[in-house]
């Protein structure tokens, strides 16, 4: 079955506590992308991958590092987490080119719940 | 700077009813808007997608109409189901040769069907 994964679901973790959250694709898409969720705002970017060695910032960066040393995984990493980081965040993945306007679609993950107290 | 605003934030339809949301987005050069739909405890998934070469795109009881000189683009759900309850995002994006990543998100739109 054609999914991304995210691990851990839920997580709590105090200031300061470095952690990472998983994310795998196996639909061998090139672009992956995490992007965290707040009431009211949206969906936000914030770090994203044309391919493996090749990362950019999104539109919220700070606070956060990805790598993509595979094609399959992209995790992301909260060196020193802050409460105002506590979110709902999403992973996804995609083809880079799409031919048509009905596919090319972004898949995304279920999810990671983090708490930053 | 919110490149694509979205409206309304929340809203209420009976079961039958159409529901329209819209989305009005600044960049010209974007030039791929899909609708994502997201039930409570998941991802977002792919609900329909246009490009600026037509104005309209029908799937289903989906329709998006687009007006290009306008800047606005809007989904249509006709004869709307409990099951359609969800939020829905519109969002663009841009690029070459039909590549659609780097997508930039409205803030969502609460859609509630009541039976």
């Amino acid at each position: 079955e054609a999914q991304v994964t995210q691990n851990p679901r839920y997580l709590i973790t105090v200031t300061g506590k470095k952690l990472t959250v998983t994310c795998s694709q196996n639909m061998n898409h090139e672009y992956m992308s995490w992007y965290r969720q707040d009431p009211g705002l949206g969906l936000r970017q914030i770090y994203y991958s044309m391919n493996v060695e090749v990362t950019d910032k999104g539109d919220v960066p700070e606070g956060y590092k990805v790598s993509r040393k595979e094609k399959r995984n992209f995790p992301l990493i909260l060196e020193s987490p802050s409460p105002n980081q506590t979110s709902l965040y999403f992973c996804a993945s995609s083809r880079l080119f799409s031919t048509s306007g009905s596919s090319g679609a972004q898949y995304f993950g279920p999810g990671t719940r983090l708490t930053v107290l | 700077q919110q490149q694509v605003k979205q409206s309304p934030q929340s809203l209420i339809v009976q079961k039958g009813g159409i529901s329209i949301i819209n989305c009005a987005y600044e960049n010209t050069a974007f030039d791929y808007f899909p609708w994502y739909q997201q039930f409570p405890g998941k991802g977002p998934a792919l609900l329909i997608a246009i490009r600026p070469d037509v104005s309209e795109k029908k799937e289903g009881r989906f329709t998006i109409s687009f007006n290009k000189s306008a800047k606005q683009f809007s989904l249509h759900i006709m004869d709307s189901q409990p099951g359609d309850s969800a939020t829905y995002f519109c969002a663009a994006s841009m690029g070459s040769g039909g590549s659609n990543y780097k997508l930039t998100f409205g803030k969502g739109t609460l859609l509630t069907v009541n039976p």
